[in-house]
């Protein structure tokens, strides 16, 4: 089956470092994706993960390793305004639709609470 | 680059009404579009999604429908709404990465 998990909550003081892991069963893998959903607000696309390592972008980066299932997201320099819920989404090419490189299969997403 | 437009933004409507949603997509042609459903405290479900034109796959049975008329305008619909209805509905565009819009706020009293 499909399955994605990552921890439900998590809370860090601003201007710190917290990873937000996740680990995942699909039936295929074409890529694994975090976004960041504000409360109220649609998701944001953050990174993007095909081959193993790791992606840096400014105070974001993210990791991805095929073999383990495993990916995380780590934000750097902690800032209020990085309170948000944070969704890992893996593209699964079995879930093929009409042409896509396949379907995102989505977490439920990790609630970030940053406190001063 | 692509921009995704959805309206209504937010949405109250009593139970038995008719509902129906726009998504508009700018920037690209023959786009493949999914409609997601966010419910409290739940991830992301994918409701629908096309192709093309008049080209629609559902993923899960429910009180909805979703229909193509024009290459980047993705409808939304139901007869009926019913309480469990209520959520956050995204449009998404889907290419080598995958785009939200903005999202409409739907409250079924």
């Amino acid at each position: 089956g499909q399955n994605i998990d990552q921890p439900t909550e998590m809370t860090a003081t601003e201007g710190a470092i917290v990873q937000i892991n996740c680990t995942y069963q699909t039936s295929g893998f074409n890529g694994l994706f975090w976004y960041q959903q504000h409360a109220g607000e649609a998701p944001t696309f953050l990174s993007y993960n095909v081959l193993d390592g790791l992606e840096e972008k400014g105070r974001f980066s993210s990791f991805l390793s095929r073999s383990k299932g495993y990916s995380y997201l780590l934000l750097k320099e902690l800032q209020m305004k990085d309170s948000a819920s944070y969704l890992c989404a893996v593209r699964d090419p079995s879930k093929n639709y009409g042409g896509s490189q396949g379907n995102l299969i989505f977490g439920k997403g990790t609630k970030l609470s940053v406190k001063p | 680059s692509q921009t995704i437009h959805q309206w209504p933004a937010t949405l109250v409507q009593p139970v038995g009404s008719p509902l129906s949603l726009e998504c508009t997509v700018e920037g690209t042609s023959n786009p493949n579009l999914y409609w997601y459903r966010q419910a409290a405290g739940r991830g992301l479900q994918l409701l629908f999604y096309s192709v093309g034109i008049g080209q629609i796959s559902s993923e899960v049975p429910q009180n909805l429908s979703a229909s193509r008329p024009q290459d980047r305008q993705f409808i939304l619909s139901s007869k009926k709404l019913l309480l469990s209805d209520s959520g956050f509905y995204l449009c998404a565009w889907v290419g080598l990465k995958q785009f939200f819009g903005p999202g409409t706020r739907l409250t079924v009293l």
